[in-house]
């Protein structure tokens, strides 16, 4: 079956480490994007990529970084310098243009 | 940027009941989306409809793009609808690294 797979469900992590989150897709789909979701709040876009190689900022793209080397993959990295890192995390994928966004499961980082 | 008001914020309904969720924003939309959150965080995508009717099952969801406003029917609900009802939108090239999320309806339906 196609989908989005990202793992791990749930991650913990100390303070001042960096962590990776992995999301793979075998939907085909040339668009993948981060979203970081609170308790009790809509989604806000981390980072997107559009192509293999190529990777935009979104609107809260401070303290993580991502890469795009291969089609399927789009893995985020937390970062020691994310003020608030712990959050539910949830990578999504898309054909390139208006087209239905397409969620993973999720992936809750907590840090202490 | 463009506002996205969802409404009521939280809905509380017998199973079988039907329910209307509102989505208002505040301009022009060339992308709009719904999604179901269910009780364990998985996002599922409902309807793509920046415009016009569509029906899948029970529920079927109406933008009226001129309105701005997009509203979402269940009818004959069932505890699994249960969950968060996300409504996002787009007013410009309709892309979706542009989406704006609004910030959900929680719905509960008791048996």
């Amino acid at each position: 079956d196609g989908g989005i797979t990202q793992s791990p469900k749930y991650l913990f992590r100390k303070e001042g480490q960096n962590v990776t989150l992995s999301c793979e897709q075998n939907l085909n789909h040339d668009a993948m994007y981060w979203y970081r979701q609170d308790p009790g709040q809509g989604l806000r876009l981390i980072y997107y990529s559009q192509i293999v190689n190529d990777f935009q900022k979104g609107d809260i793209a401070e303290g993580y970084s991502v890469s795009r080397e291969k089609k399927e993959s789009f893995p985020l990295t937390v970062t020691s310098a994310q003020k608030n890192p712990t959050a539910f995390y949830l990578c999504a994928s898309s054909i390139v243009g208006n087209s239905p966004l397409h969620f993973g499961n999720g992936t809750r980082l907590t840090v202490t | 940027g463009i506002q996205v008001e969802q409404s009521p914020p939280d809905l509380i309904l017998q199973e079988g009941a039907n329910s209307t969720l509102r989505c208002n924003f505040s301009d022009s939309v060339n992308n709009l989306q719904w999604f179901h959150q269910n009780p364990w965080g998985q996002l599922i995508n409902l309807f793509y409809i920046p415009s016009g009717t569509k029906q899948n099952g029970r529920l079927s969801a109406t933008t009226v793009a001129t309105e701005r406003y997009s509203l979402l029917y269940i009818s004959s609900s069932q505890t699994t609808d249960s969950g968060v009802y996300f409504c996002a939108v787009e007013p410009g090239t309709g892309a979706n690294s542009k989406l704006t999320f609004g910030k959900g309806i929680t719905l509960s339906v008791r048996p």
